[in-house]
């Protein structure tokens, strides 16, 4: 599965619309990009995925460039509840289906 | 989103002794969970993906006497530390794949705290 590379870290005032980016300039045309988030000491929660199209559901939204070598998670208003790691994964959508967690962005959302 | 749950949410055991961890997948059937361990301020490592009625498939470096997995039915998968000693502490989630209608995905579980003293 391809690498991705997130800002360590990033702040955003709450209210604010929080917009994480992630690049994954070796995706392949099979691989899905998935943002999952962990609040502290919980298991991680699903937040969205897209292949080439943009995505939005009830939680965010998902832009995807149009080489698909990057892409940006936006919370739309973002709360206090939102500070969590948030960590952008490519995976192939059949196989052995593991993911594969780096680092991810620690989201900080401020009063 | 489907629901999984993890029991015990943290447990603290006497070095030496075994301890169980179970994970549901409580509105959907799991043809596949996953185990993965955290340790403090790391990210989450894989160890072993669970298949319903085959064994389970282990990451390189875990050890599958000391990590045993038993994936008995589509919606319980449980995870036996053995002989468990301080090294073993950490945070254990695991997560259940859900081929529904939005989609391949997996959903983890709340974790578990293990701890050995």
């Amino acid at each position: 599965d391809a690498k991705t590379t997130q800002p360590p870290s990033m702040d955003c005032a709450e209210g604010r619309a929080a917009n994480l980016p992630c690049n994954h300039s070796t995706i392949s045309g099979n691989e899905y990009v998935y943002w999952y988030r962990q609040i502290h000491s919980q298991g991680p929660q699903y937040i969205i995925h897209g292949l080439k199209n943009n995505e939005t559901n009830e939680m965010a939204s998902l832009i995807i460039t149009e080489d698909r070598k990057s892409s940006t998670l936006i919370l739309p208003h973002a709360t206090l509840r939102d500070t969590a790691v948030y960590y952008c994964i490519v995976r192939v959508d059949e196989g052995a289906q593991k993911l594969v967690f780096g680092q991810g962005t620690r989201l900080t959302i401020n009063p | 989103g489907a629901v999984v749950s993890q029991h015990p949410s943290w447990v603290i055991c006497k070095s030496g002794t075994s301890v169980k961890i179970e994970c549901r997948s409580l509105d959907f059937q799991a043809t596949t969970m996953f185990w993965y361990r955290q340790f403090p301020k790391q990210s989450l490592m894989l160890m072993a993906t669970s298949n319903e009625g085959s064994k389970a498939t282990y990451e390189q470096g875990v050890e599958k006497d000391k990590f045993l997995i038993n994936h008995a039915s589509l919606t319980l998968s449980t995870l036996t530390v053995t002989s468990a000693h301080p090294e073993d502490s950490s945070f254990y989630i695991c997560s259940a794949r859900d081929k529904g209608l939005a989609g391949d995905t997996q959903y983890f579980g709340p974790g578990t705290r293990l701890t050995v003293l």
